[in-house]
Formats: C-alpha cells, sequence, structure tokens
C-alpha cells in the first residue's frame, strides 16, 4: 500500500503569507495526486489535480507541483476563506490514500 | 447539476449492520468508478472502498475488508454499502465520491455505532 505521509500537520499563518504543504508518497505515484480544501461540516473541495493542474473555478493563488514522490501545495497569498484543512490523496493505485491532513489557522 | 445523495445512516449497536445508499444524478454514473470515504469525528479523510464501472472490481481499504461490501446497480444511479460487524471505530460521517478524473462529493451521512 502507498503511505502518504503529509507536513506540517498544523499551520499557523496570517492574511497574505506564502505558505506550502507537502505530502510525500512512500513510493512513486507519477503524477497521480489531487489536493483538497475542507472546511467543517462540508465535503471536501479539490484545488489540484494531476499535481499541478488548477481544478476550474479555484482561484490562481492555489498551485501544486511534484511527481513521482514529493508533491507540493503552495498558496501564494493566504486569504481569509483560506484557513481550513487541507489533504493530499494518491490515486496511482488501490487503496486509494489520503494525507493525514494540514490545519491552516489564522495566526 | 451531479448530484450525490447519501441515505441510510442512523445509530447502530456494536457488530450490528447497516446499508448506506447513494443515489448520483447529473453524470452518467454508470460510466464512472466511485468510492466511499469517510471521516471520524474531528478526524481527517479515510478512503474506505471503490468500485468500477461494472462492478467486477472491487477495492477495500484494510480497515473494511471482510466486514464491508461495496456494490451499485447502474440501472438505478445508485451505489450501496453494506457494513457488516460494526466497531465503535467506524463511527463516522460516510461520503461517497468521485475521486479519480473528477470531483463529485455528496454531503455525507452519519453512521454511529454504539454498545
Amino acid at each position: 500500500d502507498i503511505q502518504m505521509t503529509q507536513s506540517p500537520s498544523s499551520l499557523s499563518a496570517s492574511v497574505g503569507d506564502r505558505v506550502t504543504i507537502t505530502c510525500r508518497a512512500s513510493q512513486g505515484i507519477r503524477n497521480d495526486l489531487g489536493w483538497y480544501q475542507q472546511k467543517p461540516g462540508k465535503a471536501p473541495k479539490r484545488l489540484i489535480y494531476a499535481a499541478s493542474t488548477l481544478q476550474s473555478g479555484v482561484p490562481s493563488r492555489f498551485s501544486g507541483s511534484g511527481s513521482g514522490t514529493e508533491f507540493t501545495l503552495t498558496i501564494s497569498s493566504l486569504q481569509p476563506e483560506d484557513f481550513a484543512t487541507y489533504y493530499c490523496l494518491q490515486h496511482n493505485s488501490y487503496p486509494i490514500t489520503f494525507g493525514q491532513g494540514t490545519r491552516l489557522e489564522i495566526k | 447539476e451531479v448530484q450525490l445523495l447519501e441515505s441510510g445512516g442512523g445509530l447502530v449497536q456494536l457488530g450490528g449492520s447497516l446499508r448506506l445508499s447513494c443515489a448520483a444524478s447529473g453524470f452518467t454514473f454508470s460510466s464512472h468508478a466511485v468510492s466511499w470515504v469517510r471521516q471520524a469525528p474531528g478526524k481527517g479523510l479515510e478512503w474506505i472502498s471503490a468500485i468500477s464501472v461494472s462492478g467486477t472490481g472491487t477495492y477495500y481499504a484494510d480497515s473494511v475488508k471482510g466486514r464491508f461490501i461495496i456494490s451499485r446497480d447502474n440501472s438505478k444511479n445508485v451505489l450501496y454499502l453494506q457494513m457488516n460487524s460494526l466497531r465503535a471505530e467506524d463511527t463516522a460521517v460516510y461520503f461517497c465520491a468521485k475521486v479519480v478524473s473528477a470531483d463529485y462529493w455528496g454531503q455525507g451521512t452519519l453512521v454511529t455505532v454504539s454498545s
């Protein structure tokens, strides 16, 4: 099974900050990775697919990069609505696996 | 508009069974593999099962293998999850979702396993 190690588990930042979240796969997954944002009580929403492609309607301050085993999600300038929990997901092989999540909090 | 509507959640006793349903609309359900994802209270997302387009391919996380059964009825556009031998740690919100090549999620249904 492919393990996804996501870091950090939590992050405090201010509006306007640039933040980066990382996911590392236990084996190569090509670019079969998505990044999700989840707010309390809501279903997750995909921000990035195929590691670096922005989902339609998602602001351009979100970007993804990486391939193989190392992936990053970057938010270039945090907005108030970005404070949420973020997850990576690999779908290269079953079982599909999520990262443990990163809780992004207001400093 | 794509909709996935879960139902069947509720309170069940330890060791009991429950069947969840997910009614799909707004897309060609029969052409897509679909999954169940759960989230225990205050915890992260956990993928638990997926089923292929035809239903012949089924996949499970180790945490539910041998206890849960995923199935689908393409004539009715419905996804199912039969949950048996329920444990306290199965308490969670269960989402049906398409997480590969598209991003469709239901609103979730809460399953509470109580002794």
